[in-house]
């Protein structure tokens, strides 16, 4: 069975381009979580869906991140205009939890990492 | 958001047993404890995760107090493998959204 993946797995762009980083969960996981690590600091949320709807979106940083999760599979994070402190691995995750639950397993892939020059 | 406690750092030598602390004092009644580790280059894993008592698989052991105000990462025999950031944390109630700390580096050592 595929695990979570990501791609690309490396960006580089210049501050004030666009990225859009990819996220394929497990198959038949309805949750999808985005997180980032920028350098040097612990590794935040940034939001949750539920199939194709926002089930918490309160670790997004500002309005320059979009995510989306159009049909409820796959889901892109949108960065525009990238700023030098966006540099970082940005994490997905996928899982089975159904509403309610409060514990079970996240699978997470390898992380995409973004480099903001 | 839920807080926990860990040591920055731990080392260990290969084929010992290796505990690692986890400090959870808010957590509640109906938190789970959860651990996942992040190797190098590598995003986070799961490794265990129990409410009361002691669970174990094959990854590892978790002893959690009585009082759950605190909990102990068990790795029976550190492998070099096990060389990485380890993570104690209680999930919110929101679906299961993980809020990580700085988590413990574990260094294992030859």
């Amino acid at each position: 069975e595929a695990g979570v993946t990501q791609f690309p797995s490396h960006s580089v762009i210049e501050k004030g381009q666009t990225v859009t980083l990819r996220c394929d969960p497990i198959s038949g996981h309805d949750n999808l979580y985005w997180y980032r690590r920028v350098m040097g600091k612990e590794i935040k949320f940034l939001l949750h869906f539920v199939k194709e709807s926002k089930q918490d979106e309160s670790g997004m940083p500002n309005n320059r991140f979009l995510a989306e999760r159009t049909g409820g599979t796959y889901s892109t994070l949108k960065v525009q205009p990238a700023e030098l402190e966006d540099s970082g691995v940005y994490f997905c995750a996928s899982s089975q939890l159904k509403s309610g639950q409060n514990t079970g397993e996240l699978f997470f892939g390898e992380g995409s990492r973004l480099t903001v020059l | 958001d839920a807080k926990t406690t860990q040591p920055n750092s731990m080392e260990s030598n290969e084929e010992e047993p290796v505990h690692l602390p986890c400090n959870h004092s808010t957590i509640s009644g109906t938190d789970y404890i959860h651990w996942y580790r992040q190797l190098p280059s590598q995003g986070p894993e799961y490794v265990i995760h129990g409410l009361t008592s002691n669970v174990n698989n094959r990854m590892a052991s978790l002893a959690i107090a009585e009082d759950r105000k605190s909990s102990t990462l068990i790795l029976h025999r550190a492998t070099l493998r096990d060389a990485a950031v380890y993570y104690c944390i209680h999930p919110s109630h929101q679906g299961g959204k993980l809020i990580f700390g700085q988590g413990t580096e574990l260094s294992v050592k030859p």
